[in-house]
């Protein structure tokens, strides 16, 4: 079976370009979740999707970031403008969601996008 | 930020001996979990707490939540160098759902 799958794998951009990352999880998984992990720290999450559903996007900064599940499968998340401030690893994530039990349950991780802000 | 606990940050350990690392949340968690990552790796899932003073063991590795269900740990006996790596707990608030990760226990070993 296969993991989740993300690209690009590193991005390196100058500050205020555009950025999007994609993330492919694993088939069947309803649950989508993108991160944010800075050096030395856990995950934070920025958003969750129930299938085609953002059901907690509270911690996202909807000023200059964005994310969309349109057919409830793969998720693309955007950031315009990028700051120096937005380099770190952008982490996707899925799980089987409610009906694999309690909401986030065992979780599946991306090898993730480190992206470096210049 | 983090809105759950983790020490110590770091845990330098002979190989053999045993250490424990905590994991502990201001509030009432729904459940707890574990992951690992290793140096350059993603999160990988280790276990799932549920149950008050649930202990759950694989092969060295125990862990705990406790009876209040505010805080959790793992034991690691033996230690291997196939432990290092940073170990996160993950928890899950039970008045909002919100899920946060500690900062890590990153392990070292030394042959």
């Amino acid at each position: 079976e296969a993991g989740v799958v993300q690209s690009p794998r590193y991005k390196i951009i100058e500050k205020k370009q555009p950025v999007a990352f994609w993330c492919n999880p694993i088939s069947g998984h309803n649950t989508l979740y993108w991160y944010l992990q800075n050096l030395g720290q856990g995950p934070e999450l920025l958003i969750r999707y129930e299938n085609e559903e953002a059901v907690d996007d509270s911690q996202l900064p909807k000023d200059r970031f964005s994310a969309e599940r349109l057919k409830g499968v793969d998720s693309t998340l955007k950031i315009q403008p990028a700051e120096l401030g937005d380099s770190a690893v952008y982490l996707c994530a899925s799980s089987l969601g409610i009906r694999g039990g309690a909401p986030y349950n065992e979780q599946f991780f991306g090898p993730g996008t480190r992206l470096t802000v210049l | 930020g983090q809105q759950v606990m983790q020490i110590p940050q770091y845990q330098h350990v002979q190989e053999g001996e045993d250490f424990t690392t905590y994991c502990n949340s201001s509030t009432t968690l729904s459940n707890i979990q574990w992951y690992k990552q290793r140096p350059g790796g993603h999160p990988v899932f280790l276990i799932q707490l549920v149950k008050s003073g649930e202990v759950k063991k694989q092969k060295r590795l125990t862990f705990q939540f406790g009876e209040a269900k505010k805080n959790s740990s793992l034991h690691i006996t033996a230690t291997q160098t196939t432990d290092v790596g940073t170990y996160f707990c993950a928890g899950l608030r039970s008045n909002d759902y919100k899920l946060s990760f500690g900062a890590g226990t990153t392990v070292t070993v030394r042959a």
